[in-house]
Order: C-alpha cells, then structure tokens, then sequence
C-alpha cells in the first residue's frame, strides 16, 4: 500500500498565480478530506467528500479555493489566483467507512499524505 | 462545537524521563478522541484513539492516553523518552451523535512540540 500520495511536495509561485494541488487517496477509501496546516492557525479542514460528493467544505476560506474529486482514486485542491496567506503546508487523508452503515459512522482513522507545501511569493 | 486544548506549546524533558502531554476537550457527549504524531516535513500519523471502549488506551511507540471524563482531558503519556520521539503531537476531537456514530470531521489542537535532550 502506497499510501496517501500528494503531489507536488513543493511548489513556490507568485502572487496570481493559479496553483493545483493534487491527492491520490488510498485504493478502497471512500472518505477524502483537504487540511491546511500554518504555523498562526494550526491544521483546519478545508473539505472532506465521502463517494467523491463533497459534504462539508464550510472550512474553504473563499472563493478563491476550488475541490474537485472526479473519481475515487484522484481529487484536486486549487487556488485562483493565489496570495501569499495562502502559503502552507496543505494534507490530504483519507479513509474507508464500511458498507452498510451510515457514511459517517466508525471512528475516524485518517490517513495522511505527506503534504504540499505552497509558497507564494 | 467539539474542540480540544493542548496545554504547553513546547514541553521537553531528558531521555528517559516520563513524557506527559496534555490535552482537554469540550463537548456535550463524549466524543472520539485521537493523538497523532507529527515528524519533521512528513504528514500526521496516528498514535492512539478512543472511541468509548477502554479508557485506557495503548498506542504504538510506548505511548499511551487516558480517557477522563470527569476532567474532560485525554492525556498523553510514555515512561520513558526516547530521542526518537522529538516530533510534534496534535490531539484531536471527533463529534458522536446520539446513535454512536461520528462524523467524518477532526478537529485539532494546536500541537505541542516534544524535545528530547541527551
């Protein structure tokens, strides 16, 4: 098992830039969630889909900031134009709710991914 | 709204010294707790959870917590430091309805950084 595959690990742009940032969750979980992590406001969940349908995005900052989960195996974080408070570290994680049962039910065992970290300049 | 407070941004002790890593939370049932463990530029694993079985919980690296309802804290302990343990350690809060079930939403605590000194 590969894990939680994030891709780019680095990215440095500039200010306006259009910045993708891209998940592979693990093969058979059905649950995908996007964290920020900064040093002033700690790790916050930005989204969280379960079945590639996003259920709770309430944490996105603003328009700027795009999901997307076009299939159970890939998702997207964008940002448009950026700004330089949106440099972080941005995870993903994901994890397997059983059949079943209601979507959120179990406890939650998040795996992550090593994180991107965006820099904007 | 579940939340949880790490008391101490930084602790560190001696190698091995008892390790003790705080944390409170708040919610009006009680909820699924977790530790996770934070290593330089990798992502967030977990050590240990508590969903309402033991309160005593045992994680991997000779880590262990103690659900305290009476407290509403959920502490982190080893007996004995290790230098591999120098990381940073986030508690985390999961809401549970009235049926058992959670959510699929973590909350984390600001981290407190672990120094180990030789």
């Amino acid at each position: 098992d590969a894990g939680v595959i994030q891709s780019p690990r680095h990215e440095v742009t500039e200010m306006g830039q259009e910045v993708t940032l891209r998940c592979k969750p693990i093969s058979g979980h059905n649950s995908l969630f996007w964290y920020r992590q900064t040093m002033m406001r700690g790790l916050e969940l930005l989204i969280y889909f379960n079945n590639n349908v996003p259920i709770d995005d309430s944490g996105m900052p603003e328009d700027r900031f795009s999901a997307k989960m076009p299939n159970a195996s890939f998702s997207t974080l964008k940002i448009q134009p950026s700004e330089p408070r949106d440099s972080a570290v941005y995870f993903c994680a994901s994890r397997r709710h059983r059949q079943g049962v209601l979507p959120h039910s179990g406890a939650n065992v998040l795996t992550f991914g090593a994180g991107s970290r965006l820099t904007v300049l | 709204a579940q939340s949880v407070t790490q008391l101490g941004s930084h602790v560190s002790v001696s190698e091995g010294a008892l390790v003790l890593l705080r944390c409170n939370y708040s919610s009006s049932v009680p909820p699924y707790l977790f530790w996770y463990v934070q290593y330089p530029n990798q992502g967030l694993q977990l050590l240990l959870k508590y969903t309402s079985a033991a309160t005593l919980v045992k994680g991997i690296n000779g880590f262990e917590a103690e659900f305290k309802k009476s407290e509403t804290s959920f502490h982190l302990t080893k007996p004995s430091a290790h230098m591999s343990d120098a990381a940073e350690y986030f508690c985390a809060v999961s809401p549970v309805s009235a049926g058992g079930t959670s959510y699929g939403k973590l909350t984390f605590g600001q981290g407190t950084i672990l120094t180990v000194h030789p």
